[in-house]
């Protein structure tokens, strides 16, 4: 059974940096596209960041440079390293497994983490 | 940037047929997907490249795609279909997410 488990949310500073981690199950990490994407309280969701089996990455404009994603495969564990955080951050973070279908190109997210709370405050 | 409208809310009746709309410039030319998001809890992917279910999904749900508007529908709706419902397709190297829909069941 595919199963993400996030941790590393927390309440953190306007400036400061934190690490969110998803442990997968059930299936290879590294193998997969994954991603993170976040949803502001009682807000929509947004995209955040992908990686590709590859290792390639790619970030939403309103977190590039500041946001790096990655993984352990001995770990089978995503991160998201957040750094220069900003009021406008605070969000819950999901991990979710990407699926790309190259035929007609798109992405989609077929399995969700439970998520974590980032709350950006003074 | 793309973007994607839907309703605020749509209402349906318990055992009606519900139908969520998601518009688009040219969606039809676009591959759809759909979640579903209880209160509380993570998203569901209910529909995927305009009208295929992920296993576990029931036959209720269906989609389709055409012009400038996707519509997911849920036939014999049942009180615990009553949830938020997002669109979300990728364009230009990025994931668009729709702003949501709530399905309330009468």
């Amino acid at each position: 059974e595919v199963q993400l488990v996030e941790t590393g949310g927390g309440l953190i500073q306007p400036g400061g940096s934190l690490r969110l981690s998803c442990a997968g199950s059930g299936f290879t990490v590294s193998s997969n596209y994954m991603s993170w994407v976040r949803q502001a309280p009682g807000k929509g969701l947004e995209w955040v960041s992908i990686i590709y089996s590859g290792g390639s990455t790619y970030y939403a404009d309103s977190v590039k440079g500041r946001f790096t994603i990655s993984r352990d495969n001995s770990k089978n564990t995503l991160y998201l390293q957040m750094s220069s955080l900003r009021i406008e951050d605070t969000a819950v973070y999901y991990c979710a497994r990407t699926i790309y279908y190259a035929y007609t190109p798109t992405y989609y997210f077929d399995y969700w983490g439970q998520g974590t709370l980032v709350t950006v405050s003074s | 940037s793309y973007e994607l409208t839907q309703p605020l809310s749509v209402s349906v009746a318990l055992g009606q047929t519900a139908r969520i709309t998601c518009g688009g410039n040219k969606i039809g030319s676009k591959n759809v997907h759909w979640y579903q998001q209880k209160p509380g809890q993570a998203p569901v992917l209910v529909i995927y490249r305009d009208s295929s279910r992920p296993s576990g999904i029931p036959e209720r749900f269906s989609g389709s795609n055409s012009g400038n508007t996707a519509t997911l529908t849920i036939s014999r709706a049942q009180a615990g279909d009553e949830a938020d419902y997002f669109c979300q397709v990728w364009d230009s190297s990025t994931v668009v997410f729709g702003g949501g829909t709530k399905l309330t069941v009468l």
